[in-house]
């Protein structure tokens, strides 16, 4: 069965910590989808990064990177020099190839607060 | 890039009314909506599944009489709360992509308190 676990439920540090958000997912499928999104506490879900199954490469956008392990079933975020705008929930998502409409399944999200 | 709007961004009424939430996409079609509902500080929890021109696809425990899914066109999904009572009060929030596979995009939100 599909599942997204995001075992941290709350991480806090103080600015310019770096963080990990860590990611597991667990898919029978060998075609999927991951994706991170950030929720401010606006609500608005914002959209970080996709990743599909075949593609291991890590990423590096400004200060967040993304590190996939398929041998961990791993999609683990990395915030480097965090600031209090990185405040918010952050959630980890599946998509698998098999599914015909694209639905997300949702780790239960970590919250991350950065204190200054 | 593509954006989801969602209409109202929040809502406060009675216990027994109906209440309509909008999603639309707007600058892409989708054939393909959904519809989560959020309770505070617990992650999105897929309601059901929205299909242009047919019926949607409900998840397990979601009443399919309680919320009403209708869409009409490429661009409109909506989401109807019947006889709303508090137990309904939470986060509702829609999404839709404009391929499998390629990201989500979500609406705003919308904020249902039932009073």
């Amino acid at each position: 069965a599909q599942k997204v676990t995001q075992a941290q439920t709350e991480i806090s540090v103080v600015e310019k910590e770096d963080v990990t958000l860590d990611c597991v997912y667990e898919t029978r499928d060998t075609t999927y989808y991951l994706f991170w999104y950030k929720q401010p506490p606006s609500g608005e879900l914002v959209f970080l990064i996709r990743r599909n199954s075949f593609d291991e490469q890590n990423e590096i956008s400004g200060r967040y990177s993304w590190n996939f392990q398929k041998s961990t079933s791993s999609f683990n975020f990395t915030i480097t020099a965090s600031q209090v705008v990185d405040s918010a929930v952050y959630f980890c998502a599946l998509s698998e190839g098999s599914s015909n409409t694209g639905k997300l399944i949702f780790g239960q999200g970590t919250t991350l607060q950065v204190k200054p | 890039g593509a954006v989801v709007s969602q209409h109202p961004s929040r809502v406060i009424c009675k216990s027994g009314t109906s209440v309509k939430i909008e999603c639309r996409s707007l600058d892409f079609q989708a054939t393909t909506m959904f519809w989560y509902r959020q309770f505070p500080k617990q992650s999105l929890m897929l309601m059901a599944t929205s299909n242009e021109g047919s019926k949607a696809t409900y998840e397990q425990g979601v009443e399919k009489d309680k919320f009403l899914i209708n869409h009409a066109s490429l661009t409109l999904s909506t989401l109807t709360v019947t006889s709303a009572h508090p137990e309904d009060s939470s986060f509702y929030i829609c999404s839709a992509s404009e391929m499998i596979g390629q990201p989500q995009h979500f609406g705003d939100g919308t904020r249902l308190s039932i009073l």
